[in-house]
């Protein structure tokens, strides 16, 4: 079974509204960490914004909030206020706690949703 | 936030080559770093954990041999792809684990390198 599950292959915004981006988990690990990262045509995965299973309060990193639902699994990425500049791949990914003995503080990422921004 | 970079940032080679990878972390000291796999239009996956000092730990289905991975210091980590085949064609990040982020304990990634084997 997936772990983490971005149920939007591809979403479109007007300029300057707000968007909600999905994510769903699976984990039985009380202890976990969700992330969102942001990976542009450039490549490079940029770090948005961290939401932690113990959090009581949604994470918000400006325009960026989490949206929290613990006894949902789910971990939505909203975007205020969207600008041309967020045309991007985005990720939802966890961390759990590894019990292989590969080390911790792996992350499992979803596959994805393509936002496009339009003018 | 914390700076990662990566060296090159693009390669062609023939097949049956060799080519290192370099990770650097430019402005903390990360004990541990990771070396991700990404084919066009599909999600990360995770190759291999790689601790400063130790010996890496490789996800199932990745060869060992085939994907060398070095962590000789804090700031730095390789991954060299043995005798490149057009299969190993695709894009390679590394990321950096910031320990002292606290409890986000974030990943940072470099930009990537995009391998084409021909």
């Amino acid at each position: 079974a997936q772990k983490i599950t971005q149920t939007q292959p591809g979403m479109f915004v007007q300029e300057k509204e707000a968007v909600t981006l999905d994510c769903t988990y699976d984990t039985s690990d009380p202890s976990y960490g969700l992330f969102w990262y942001k990976q542009p045509s450039s490549g490079e995965m940029i770090f948005l914004i961290y939401q932690g299973s113990y959090d009581q309060q949604n994470a918000t990193e400006g325009r960026y909030s989490l949206n929290f639902q613990k006894a949902r699994k789910s971990a939505n990425l909203v975007i205020s206020a969207s600008q041309l500049g967020d045309s991007a791949m985005y990720f939802c990914a966890m961390r759990e706690p590894a019990y292989s003995g590969a080390g911790s503080y792996q992350l499992t990422f979803g596959k994805g949703t393509k936002l496009s921004v339009i003018p | 936030g914390a700076v990662v970079s990566q060296h090159p940032s693009r390669v062609i080679c023939k097949s049956g080559t060799s080519v290192k990878i370099e990770c650097r972390s430019l402005d903390f000291q990360a004990t541990t770093m990771f070396w991700y796999r990404q084919f066009p239009k599909q999600s990360l996956m995770l190759m291999a954990t790689s601790n400063e000092g130790s010996k890496a730990t490789y996800e199932q289905g990745v060869e060992k041999d085939k994907f060398l991975i070095n962590h000789a210091s804090l700031t730095l980590s390789t991954l060299t792809v043995t005798s490149a085949h057009p299969e190993d064609s695709s894009f390679y990040i590394c990321s950096a684990r910031d320990g002292t982020s606290g409890h986000t304990d974030t990943q940072y990634f470099g930009p990537g390198t995009r391998l084409t084997v021909l």
